[in-house]
């Protein structure tokens, strides 16, 4: 158990739908990422946010949203489903050491499939 | 953006076989990470390099921390079946990037 928690596990929605993935970082950890990972793909960035901030954004798309709450989890927002939106999503959080810089840990991911 | 350039893709052994994988990259980092990922579940981090030329172990895992910090290996020996699994290379500073995986399968 990482101890980061993800919600929903397991999502089935219909195109053109919005969904809202829920993301509860590590205790004490002030960074929390998003990355997206299609069939048989490796892990696509898409988003950080450090203590309630944007702090770097990878390729997200314009209909995907996100933002961390004053109590750090986060949500992962995303609109005017596709197919192509189907994926695992995963959040991670980590905290920053000056020593050995970001090891971030995942949660178990969002199945999202979009019919 | 930054590339990491991850081989093999896939590798098929048989079990008790020794596992060698490698992760390049055309900038310089000052941390290398591996993950597995089994199916349906999240990457779990195996094992943290921060040093250049640094070799850890965890258990039958090594990694070591290239010295010009541009590549980092892992090393699997004498596999065993739940080493299936997908390994991931991962660096980078703000945002941690990922090679594309090396698929292992073992064949008991």
């Amino acid at each position: 158990d990482s101890g980061v928690t993800q919600t929903p596990k397991h999502l089935i929605t219909a195109t053109g739908q919005r969904v809202t993935l829920r993301c509860s970082p590590r205790s004490g950890d002030l960074s929390v990422y998003w990355y997206q990972q299609s069939l048989d793909q490796g892990l696509q960035f898409l988003i950080q946010y450090y203590n309630g901030e944007e702090r770097a954004k990878g390729n997200i798309l314009e209909r995907f949203s996100a933002q961390q709450f004053p109590d750090l989890h986060s949500e992962l927002n995303l609109s005017s489903l596709e197919l192509g939106d189907s994926a695992l999503y995963f959040c991670a959080s980590s905290v920053f050491d000056r020593a050995t810089g970001n090891t971030i840990y995942f949660g178990e991911g969002s199945w999202l499939t979009v019919v | 953006g930054q590339q990491l350039n991850q081989s093999p893709q896939s590798m098929f052994i048989q079990e008790g076989e020794d596992v060698s994988m490698n992760c390049t990259s055309s900038s310089i980092f000052n941390t290398w990470l591996w993950y597995k990922q089994d199916p349906g579940e999240g990457p779990v981090l195996l094992i943290a390099l921060y040093k250049a030329g640094e070799l850890t172990s965890n258990g039958r895992l090594t990694a070591q921390f290239g010295i010009t910090r541009k590549d980092s290996f892992l090393n699997i020996s004498a596999s065993i079946p739940s080493d299936v699994g997908i390994y991931f290379c991962a660096t980078g500073a703000q945002k941690l990037v990922f090679g594309q995986g090396t698929r292992l399968t073992i064949n008991p």
